[in-house]
């Protein structure tokens, strides 16, 4: 059974601080991994997709990259800003079968101004 | 990748009652889900709506509680039904890109009470 554990819990930073979210996945037979957005009480906006042939991706100040041997993703966000404060989800979907997601348990983020 | 509309955003309602909640998408999509987020947890798949037959559930949901209907490809309601103060969670519906990526695309969410 395919489970996603995110490190930390929880950030507090001070803007303009680079940081780095941590996603791992005890199955590595994944078909690709997505990062969500997630603000109180909202849906579930798409940070980035990752197909398992994939090493990286980068949209604006976001890069995330995947290490599917190893079973780990992180999500690397530059320059934080107050506006980035919201919780971050990763989830895989695995590669044959249904087409699930498997949430990971989040990243609750707080960038101070 | 597809735009969601989902309604209610939120409400609170009275424990016994039920509500339902509608998700239109913008285009002919195969996989639609609902999925369960209660409060300070991840989500949780609660079924896979199919066109055209029964949604299928996941371990721990059955369909008295959740019936799910999916007349078309671009709409589905999950109801949930009989409520208690349990059921309050925010509830999503998601879809699958049709396309080559298979990302997903979620709705904003239903945040509901029960009192």
């Amino acid at each position: 059974k395919q489970e996603v554990t995110q490190i930390p819990a929880a950030l507090s930073v001070p803007e303009g601080e680079n940081l780095v979210l941590n996603c791992s996945f005890t199955d590595s037979a994944i078909y690709n991994l997505q990062w969500f957005r997630q603000d109180p009480g909202k849906g579930l906006t798409s940070l980035l997709l990752i197909q398992s042939s994939q090493r990286e991706q980068t949209s604006g100040r976001l890069n995330a990259s995947l290490d599917k041997s190893s079973g780990r993703s992180t999500l690397y966000i530059a320059a934080s800003q107050p506006g980035d404060s919201a919780t971050y989800l990763c989830a895989v979907r695995r590669a044959t079968g249904f087409q699930k997601l498997v949430f990971g348990t989040g990243t609750r983020l707080l960038v101070s101004p | 990748s597809a735009v969601i509309s989902q309604k209610p955003s939120r409400d609170i309602c009275q424990r016994g009652t039920s509500l339902t909640i509608q998700c239109q998408v913008d285009s002919q999509v195969t996989m639609m889900f609902w999925y369960r987020q209660q409060p300070g947890q991840s989500l949780t798949l609660i079924a896979t709506a199919n066109q055209g037959s029964e949604a299928t559930y996941e371990s721990g949901f059955v369909i008295d509680k959740f019936p799910i209907s999916r007349p078309n490809l671009t709409f589905s309601t999950l109801t949930v039904s009989n409520m208690s103060p349990e059921d309050s969670s925010i509830y999503l519906c998601s879809v699958a890109s049709s396309t080559r990526d298979y990302g997903y695309t979620f709705g904003s969410g239903t945040r509901l009470t029960v009192v």
